[in-house]
């Protein structure tokens, strides 16, 4: 029953240091995404990937890449973290049934960058 | 027109009463949509799908409406429990959009 899972779920950075989020997911799902939720801004989709071996820009991704290392697991990088990117990260995978997407979120990872 | 907008809230409501909310979406082509509940701090989760004709899953039932170009969620009976933020989804064939959210506060 383990889902989605995204590993650390806190972390606390200096500006400048590097990081990798880490998202695994067990559902055999094609499509994963990576987020992230600001106060005020609601979910912002920062990189997606609609099957193994590819990758999508979103909404924002200056300042991060990924990784889709294989169909279980997609991984989020930030090479020199900024304070702008104090945020919480969701990743999710998608069950996609004709024209319904439903997601399914990992718990979060709530970055702080100081 | 925003893809998706939704009123923000808070929506302070009493227990047991009867609360609802809308979501408007712009592309009238989208095919799918959905209401996500995400509790403080917590991922958020499906809560239920949105059919043509309406649908209800217990004291919930969510409604769309095509011509006007918005889907609603109706809460009858609320318990605190319902406190959360509740997120509108519209699915285009190739696109998830979410709206911000609909907080909501059941009060004793």
């Amino acid at each position: 029953n383990a889902g989605v899972t995204q590993t650390p779920k806190f972390q606390v950075l200096k500006t400048g240091q590097s990081m990798t989020l880490q998202c695994a997911q067990d559902m055999n799902h094609n499509s994963m995404y990576w987020y992230r939720q600001d106060p005020g801004m609601g979910l912002r989709l920062i990189y997606y990937s609609a099957s193994e071996g590819t990758t999508d820009k979103g909404e924002v991704p200056n300042g991060y890449n990924v990784s889709r290392l294989n169909k279980r697991e997609f991984s989020l990088r930030l090479e020199s973290a900024a304070p702008s990117q104090t945020s919480v990260y969701f990743c999710a995978s998608n069950a996609k049934t004709g024209a319904k997407n439903i997601q399914y979120f990992g718990a979060g990872t709530r970055l702080s960058v100081l | 027109r925003k893809e998706v907008e939704q009123d923000p809230g808070p929506f302070n409501v009493p227990e047991g009463a009867t609360v609802a909310f809308n979501c408007t979406y712009s592309n009238s082509a989208s095919q799918s949509f959905f209401w996500y509940r995400q509790d403080c701090r917590k991922e958020p989760k499906l809560l239920m799908s949105v059919y043509s004709s309406g649908n209800e899953d217990g004291r919930f039932t969510a409604q769309l409406n095509r011509a006007s170009q918005y889907i609603s969620l109706l809460i009858r009976d609320s318990k605190l429990s319902d406190s959360a933020t509740y997120l509108c989804v519209v699915n285009d064939w190739n696109k998830i959009i979410f709206g911000k959210g609909t907080r909501l506060h059941i009060l004793p």
